[in-house]
This record gives structure tokens, sequence and C-alpha cells, in this order.
């Protein structure tokens, strides 16, 4: 079935230093692909999303990029920020059923 | 403003006791989802439904029921038969389920006395 898979953290990072977070996916179809950030205490929030292979989502300096051949979608971001400490999670909906798939999360902790 | 408002934002359950949930949404979405999430896990799916009057189990269904009467609302009951329903539960809602980016609400946590 379908199914994503996110690295595992907590990831501690230093105020200004490059952040990748890794993102696989296994789908049967045709996903879209969503990063979400949930901060302490609250709902998720849509971060970027890609639809389709090559499409590069970004928001707020984030960026991922939906690649078919390594069935990825990483999160990158050049220079992180304190208020960028969250969780985030990989997604896929898959146009061959009604459902989301989420990743476990990977905890990022920026410090100054 | 539009969106989804879950409540209460806290919630205790005694044993034996049922506990209700509540999630609206004034998106006129078509579709709307109940999520749980533990501490260090990803989220899965309880119920989820897409029209009015229709509803679908996920993966962990057993111990909750929804209704879904209205389109702006979907409450989650957690019976007594789910014997841990200490987590976070999310709701979300979309235009019309499939592709559609999920939208969600603030979340309830729920503990157990």
């Amino acid at each position: 079935g379908d199914s994503v898979t996110q690295m595992e953290g907590p990831v501690t990072l230093s105020e200004e230093a490059f952040l990748t977070i890794n993102c696989t996916y296994t789908a049967t179809g045709y996903p879209s692909l969503f990063w979400y950030v949930q901060y302490p205490g609250e709902g998720l929030q849509l971060l970027l999303k890609a639809t389709k292979a090559d499409d590069k989502g970004s928001n707020k300096g984030f960026e991922a990029t939906y690649r078919k051949e390594t069935t990825s979608f990483h999160l990158e971001k050049g220079s992180v920020q304190v208020s960028d400490s969250a969780v985030y999670f990989c997604a896929l909906s898959s146009n061959t059923g009604n459902q989301f798939y989420f990743g476990t999360g990977t905890s990022l902790t920026v410090i100054p | 403003d539009g969106g989804i408002t879950q409540s209460p934002k806290y919630l205790f359950r005694k044993e034996g006791q049922n506990v209700t949930l509540s999630c609206e949404q004034n998106l006129n979405h078509d579709a709307m989802y109940w999520y749980r999430q533990d501490p260090g896990q990803g989220l899965r799916l309880i119920y989820y439904s897409q029209i009015v009057n229709d509803f679908q189990k996920g993966d962990i269904a057993e111990g909750y029921s929804v209704s879904r009467e209205k389109k702006e609302s979907f409450p989650l009951t957690v019976t007594s038969a789910q014997k841990n329903p200490t987590a976070f539960y999310l709701c979300a809602s979309s235009v019309s389920g499939g592709l559609d980016i999920q939208y969600f609400g603030a979340g309830t946590r729920l503990s157990v006395l």
C-alpha cells in the first residue's frame, strides 16, 4: 500500500544553518505530496505541496522537489530561524483512494 | 474567518465513560476526517466522511464512532470500548477528498482520569 517514510529526529540546528529533512514515498498511482508543519499544541498547517513529478513546492524559504525517479520529496531551507522550531510531517494523497498518508514527523529545534 | 473549530481544547474521561469531541467547519468542504496522534508518532486515520450521512472507517476505528448529519459538523465519540484513549485528536477537512489539501483544526487533547 501507499506509505511515507521520513527521517527520524529530533534534529537540532544552530540558527542560520542549512536544513534537510528526508522523505521518501511508496505509491501505486500518481500521488500529490505535501509538507505540513505543527507548532507545539496546535494542529497541522500546510507548508508546501507538489502535484506532479519535477514540481517544486516552496513557501517561507522552504523548498521541496517531487522526484519520481527516487520517489523522494526532501524538505530544505537554506537558513533556519528559531521560529522554525516545530514538527514537520511529510504526506501523500493518492489518486487511488481517499486517504492521506503521513510520515511519523521530524522534530526540529533551532538554537540561537 | 473561515476555518475548522475543535472543542474542547482539553478533555478528561473517566473509566467507562463515553465522550464526544466536536469538529465544525465553515469552509463549505464536503470531506471531513478524524486523526489520532500519539507522542512521537504520525497521524492515524480514525474515520472519514466524504458526504453528509456517509462515513467510512479508517485504520483505527475500533472504540470510536462518528456521525455526519450536517455538512459542517463531524463529531467523534470516544466510547468506553476504547481502552487507551489518551491522545491528541485532530479533525481535518478538504474540498472533496482524494488529492485535495487537508486543512486542520487546533486539536483536542484527551486524557483519562
